[in-house]
């Protein structure tokens, strides 16, 4: 039982074109983040949604559209791919949003080549 | 805006050595700090976490330190293993987010 899973592992495109990745957590978490690891491995948020709600929208462009079905879902849509796109998005989640002992749980990465 | 370092960037070790991690902060605010594991390819697999009113916490071979007015976390590993050979991450949670630093690769040599 995978307890974040995302799709697709990975994703190559030319630039220009629209896609769109998937992520599904069966923990019964209340918040769920999009992170992207870019080439020095640095992870940074791109967004969170806590209850279905955008609680975080950090420095991204319009292009990327998070989208949250539900509580169990986190989708994110990216419009008009650049070449600078390209790198790792990781979907996590989390309980106890705001508190101490709150602790996050990841996906296993989509890996996106914008060509 | 919190900053998170990690040293060394990359470490080699032979089998059985007892060995630390460094993640430094430049934020002492945090609530929490958790350290993970990620394996080529994969994503990332949480190791241990520290809420800001511990010292420390253990888990098998794993140790994880935490001393907030200087900023500092150390993950110990004792007798390593080739197994333990992954991308080693610390990340500084505050109220609504988490810091993330770049990472200590470690390769444990059989």
């Amino acid at each position: 039982d995978t307890a974040v899973s995302q799709t697709p592992k990975y994703l190559v495109t030319q630039m220009g074109n629209d896609k769109s990745i998937k992520c599904e957590q069966n923990l019964g978490h209340d918040t769920m983040y999009w992170y992207k690891q870019d080439s020095k491995k640095f992870l940074k948020i791109m967004f969170s949604y806590n209850n279905k709600e955008l609680i975080i929208n950090e420095t991204v462009p319009n292009r990327f559209s998070p989208k949250s079905p539900d509580k169990a879902h986190l989708n994110l849509h990216i419009n008009s791919l650049e070449l600078g796109d390209s790198a790792v998005y990781f979907c996590a989640s989390s309980q106890e949003w705001g508190r101490r002992r709150q602790k996050l749980f990841f996906g296993s990465g989509t890996q996106l080549s914008v060509l | 805006k919190q900053e998170v370092t990690q040293i060394p960037a990359a470490l080699s070790v032979p089998e059985g050595e007892n060995l630390v991690l460094n993640c430094s902060f430049t934020d002492s605010a945090i609530y929490n700090l958790q350290w993970f594991r990620q394996d080529p390819g994969k994503g990332l697999t949480s190791l241990l976490l520290i809420q800001s009113s511990q010292r420390e916490q253990t888990s098998g071979r794993l140790n994880a330190s935490l001393d907030k007015s200087s900023g500092r976390s150390t993950l110990y590993i004792a007798a390593s293993q080739p197994g333990d050979s992954a991308t080693y991450l610390c990340a500084v949670g505050n109220f609504n987010k988490f810091y993330f630093g770049s990472g200590t690769k470690l390769n444990v040599k059989p």
